[in-house]
């Protein structure tokens, strides 16, 4: 099976501009959680969705959004980027929504917001 | 409030040295507990988990972790360590039946370095 597929792997923005980040899931998976990487907060959750609809939402300011479609694949929208906001945004996807599974992580978006 | 501790921001060991890296947890209710690893320029990985049963788990690389109800700890181990375990290691706890607040909760992670 191919892995979790998340495009663009790089992207530079200035501030204000927005981005749109996608991500494909493990065939077969149908949860998809986004999470914010950067060296000094480690990983910070984002959402997470299951068969369309947002499950859980981290503590982002709502210029953070996402969306999952009916084929699971998941993207997520910051508008009006501020510096801040540069890191490395990661998809994870899981067969399903059991608390017992464990996430299996693309390669990763880094956003550079100059 | 949930929380998760990695209280090493970095270990050091030799090749071929056990290794240890540390995980504490507080959290309501019994936690379904996780290692992942990233390794450099490359995405996380899992490595291994505790659900329930036995306390030591086994998982990839010759990776284990032993589950202290007690201590509230998950500790990471490895008999013998080689040079290409060096990354950076995650502990993520995720409380079940939380409702809303299900989601998993992650240490900063602990930088590993072992070295030839």
């Amino acid at each position: 099976k191919a892995g979790v597929t998340q495009t663009p792997r790089y992207l530079i923005k200035t501030r204000g501009q927005q981005v749109t980040l996608s991500c494909s899931p493990i065939s077969g998976h149908r949860s998809v959680s986004w999470y914010q990487q950067t060296p000094g907060q480690g990983l910070q959750f984002l959402f997470e969705y299951f068969s369309e609809t947002q499950r859980n939402k981290g503590n982002f300011p709502g210029r953070f959004s996402g969306r999952q479609f009916s084929n699971s694949r998941s993207e997520m929208n910051v508008s009006t980027l501020e510096l801040g906001d540069s890191a490395l945004y990661l998809c994870a996807s899981s067969p399903g929504q059991g608390p017992y599974n464990e996430q299996f992580f693309g390669p990763g978006t880094r956003l550079t917001v100059l | 409030a949930q929380s998760v501790a990695q209280p090493e921001d970095q270990v050091n060991v030799a090749e071929g040295n056990p290794l240890t890296v540390k995980c504490t947890y507080s959290v309501s209710g019994n936690p379904y507990l996780f290692w992942y690893v990233q390794y450099p320029n490359r995405g996380l990985q899992f490595l291994l988990k505790y659900i329930t049963g036995d306390n030591l788990v086994k998982g990839s690389y010759g990776f284990e972790a032993e589950f202290n109800k007690s201590q509230t700890s998950f500790h990471l181990k490895k008999p013998s360590a080689l040079v290409s375990d060096s990354a950076l290691y995650f502990c993520a706890v995720r409380v079940p039946n939380a409702g809303n607040n299900r989601k998993l909760i992650w240490g900063l992670g602990t930088s590993l370095a072992v070295n030839p």
